[in-house]
C-alpha cells in the first residue's frame, strides 16, 4: 500500500515551454501533498505544500506564478514549470500524506526535468 | 537544513556496523523520520520514531532521545547497496518535513 506515482519519470523541454507533472496517490487518499526540488548532491527542497480543494502554501523564494500548482482531487496533484528555463532543470519530486496517517510521507519516484 | 544537523559524509566496511547521527532543534516536535536516497532516485522510508528509545527493523535501528534533540540510524552488517544518501528529517507543528542535508554513506569492500 501508499504508493504514490509521478508522470512523466523525465522530461527534456526547450527554454520557455511549460511542463506538467502529475502526482498521484494509487491506493490512498492525500489530502496534502508536498512538491520538493533537489539539485545535484543537495538535500531536499520543499517548494510547496498542495491542499486538496484549497490554494497551494508555497515557500519563502518560490514563485507561485511560475511554479503553479493544482490539487483537484484526493489523489492527484499537477505541478506546472511556466516558461521553463535551464536553471529549472531539476529532480521535482512529490510525497503524499494519507489523510487517515501520522506525518509519514509516501514518495513518488521522481521527475527529471532537463530544459534545454 | 534548518536546525539539523548531521554529518555529510561516512565510510564504512562490508560487513560493519555504522552509526549515523542527527540533531535537531526539539521545539515543535512531532517525530523523527530516516529516508534513504540512493543517487537519482526518490527517498525511501526507513523509520520513524515518535518516543524514546531504539526501535528495530532488521539489520536498520534508529533511536530518538527527544530530551536532547537527538537520533541516530544503525546499520548493521552493511551490504555495498546500502551506499546512499540518508537523510534525517523533523515533523514540526505544521506536520511539514524540515530535512537535514543527509548524509552520504560510502561502503567499501
Amino acid at each position: 500500500g501508499a504508493v504514490v506515482s509521478q508522470h512523466p519519470s523525465w522530461v527534456i523541454c526547450k527554454s520557455g515551454t511549460s511542463v506538467k507533472i502529475e502526482c498521484r496517490s494509487l491506493d490512498f487518499q492525500a489530502t496534502t501533498m508536498f512538491w520538493y526540488r533537489q539539485f545535484p548532491k543537495q538535500s531536499l527542497m520543499l517548494m510547496a505544500t498542495s491542499n486538496e480543494g484549497s490554494k497551494a502554501t508555497y515557500e519563502q523564494g518560490v514563485e507561485k506564478d511560475k511554479f503553479l500548482i493544482n490539487h483537484a482531487s484526493l489523489t492527484l496533484s499537477t505541478l506546472t514549470v511556466t516558461s521553463a528555463h535551464p536553471e529549472d532543470s531539476s529532480f521535482y519530486i512529490c510525497s503524499a500524506r494519507d489523510r487517515d496517517s501520522t506525518n509519514e510521507q509516501f514518495f513518488g519516484p521522481g521527475t527529471r526535468l532537463t530544459v534545454l | 537544513g534548518q536546525n539539523i544537523d548531521q554529518p555529510t559524509e561516512m565510510t564504512a566496511t562490508e560487513g560493519a556496523i555504522v552509526q549515523i547521527n542527527c540533531t535537531y532543534q526539539t521545539s515543535g516536535f512531532n517525530g523523527l523520520f530516516w529516508y534513504q536516497q540512493h543517487a537519482g532516485e526518490a527517498p525511501t522510508f526507513l523509520s520513524y520514531n515518535v518516543l524514546d528509545g531504539l526501535e528495530e527493523k532488521g539489520r536498520f535501528s534508529s533511536f530518538l532521545s527527544r530530551s536532547k534533540g537527538y537520533s541516530y540510524l544503525l546499520l548493521k552488517e552493511l551490504q555495498m547497496k546500502d551506499s546512499a544518501s540518508y537523510l534525517c528529517a523533523r515533523a514540526g507543528n505544521n506536520r511539514k518535513l524540515i530535512w537535514g542535508l543527509g548524509t552520504s554513506l560510502a561502503v567499501n569492500p
